[in-house]
């Protein structure tokens, strides 16, 4: 059973910098290609960036390009987003999400953003 | 961009209803289409890929159907549990884009 866990979420001041965190588990992870997907308040599904499973080729939604960047480390099971430069409009619940054969197949529980003063 | 539009963004239905949301491509996506559902507080669950072709686990009442520009997803027989909001996503290219969502609640 795949199990995807986010941390590091938290309240940020606009401006200020965060990094997220998930740990795999239940898989090989280093065969997948892994995404960050975020949801803001009341509001549907934004995917955020994306990784190959070597770490090779990151894609990044316009809305963040340029101030997060999205990495892994397949020794840990562990995918990364680094995010700088925060707004207000990038409070959001963030998941990570696993790709397979067909696009996104597996999904965590999300991890909370909020950037406010 | 390629951009997703769903329709309705919301409807009402009864348990045993049969159910369809539409999903428009702004270009020609081929096959390249997932449908997701998600119920509040809780994370999307992966429903449909390539398509028509369902994840493993997923009731046989749901079906998707589609090529190029146009998609739906029907549920027959809708149960309870199936009440949520329902997303398509194309993954054809970057950035891989949404639809605005389908808030499916009881009668």
């Amino acid at each position: 059973q795949v199990q995807l866990v986010e941390s590091g979420g938290g309240v940020v001041q606009p401006g200020g910098s965060l990094r997220l965190s998930c740990t795999a588990s239940g898989v090989t992870f280093s065969r997948y290609p892994m995404n960050w997907v975020r949801q803001a308040p009341g509001k549907g599904l934004e995917w955020v960036a994306n990784i190959a499973y070597d770490g090779s080729g990151p894609n990044y939604a316009d809305s963040v390009r340029g101030r997060f960047t999205i990495s892994r480390d397949n020794s840990k099971n562990t995918l990364y987003l680094q995010m700088s430069s925060l707004r207000v409009d990038d409070t959001a619940v963030y998941y990570c999400v696993r790709d397979d054969v067909g696009g996104h197949r597996d999904w965590g529980q999300g991890t909370q953003v909020t950037v406010s003063s | 961009d390629i951009q997703m539009t769903q329709s309705p963004s919301s409807l009402s239905a009864s348990v045993g209803d049969t159910v369809t949301i539409t999903c428009r491509a702004s270009q020609g996506i081929r096959v390249s289409l997932a449908w997701f559902q998600q119920k509040p507080g809780k994370p999307p669950k992966s429903l449909v890929y390539g398509a028509s072709t369902l994840h493993s686990g997923v009731p046989p009442r749901f079906s998707g159907w589609g090529s190029g520009t146009e998609f739906t997803l029907t549920i027959t027989s809708l149960q309870p549990d199936d009440f949520g909001t329902y997303y398509c996503q194309q993954y054809a290219g970057y950035p891989r884009t949404f639809g605005q969502g389908t808030k499916v609640d009881v009668k």
